[in-house]
């Protein structure tokens, strides 16, 4: 069974910084391409960013308001990956969910809170 | 960035009606050389992560019920789902992956009326 599990999320002041983790088994992760999505409470989806798998280039893109402040990366070896939030907002408000970036098998953790708050 | 934009914003069907839900692109995510439209949908249920339903504006994914399907190409898309059931109550989402950033709509939430 594969299973994708965030961690990390926590009550943080703005301008502060976290960094999320989410953890895969069940699936080869060195082949998968990972992405964050996350959701403000009571708010629609907004996507994040992904990470291709190195034999891809491991490259990165993220979206325009995290741009800069956020950044994606991977460690095969531990099955998992990682969200670096810097410079945090009020806005960054959100639940934060890790998912296999594929349409054949599109597959979703449960997300992880994370809280901008003074 | 591209601007995906749904319609209506939330819709209440009887159980066995028909549902549709529309979403537009600000450009279009048909990419000519494929003649794929880079579009999905999305169901979300309370306190779930969302479900991918649809890709390639038309494919349904693994073990998604035949009533749902999707149509369009271009800018304009269409989720249908024919004969509305209570496990259908979520709210659905259009997602664009022509281009990154990928981008969503605001969401359409249906209900039962």
């Amino acid at each position: 069974e594969v299973q994708l599990v965030e961690s990390g999320g926590d009550l943080v002041k703005p301008g502060g910084s976290l960094r999320l983790s989410c953890e895969v088994s069940g699936l080869t992760f060195s082949n998968a391409w990972m992405s964050w999505v996350r959701q403000a409470p009571g708010k629609g989806l907004e996507w994040v960013g992904r990470i291709k798998s190195k034999t891809d280039g491991g490259t990165t893109d993220y979206g325009t308001p995290v741009k800069g402040r956020f950044t994606i990366t991977r460690d095969d070896s531990k099955s998992t990956l990682y969200l670096q939030m810097n410079s945090l907002k009020t806005e960054d408000t959100a639940v934060y969910y890790c998912n296999t970036d594929s349409l054949v098998r599109n597959l979703w953790g449960q997300g992880t809170l994370v809280t901008v708050s003074s | 960035d591209i601007v995906m934009t749904q319609s209506p914003d939330s819709l209440a069907v009887s159980l066995g009606e028909r549902a549709t839900i529309n979403c537009k692109s600000s450009q279009s995510v048909l990419y000519s050389s494929s003649n794929e439209n880079y579009l999905a949908w999305y169901q979300q249920k309370p306190g779930q992560p969302p479900k991918l339903l649809i890709y390639w504006a038309s494919t349904r994914g693994p073990g998604v019920p035949d009533r749902f399907s999707g149509s369009g190409s271009g800018t304009d898309f269409t989720l249908t789902i024919s004969s509305l059931q209570a496990e259908d109550v979520a709210v659905y989402y259009c997602q664009q992956y022509y281009t990154t950033p990928f981008t969503f709509g605001q969401g359409t939430k249906l209900q039962i009326k």
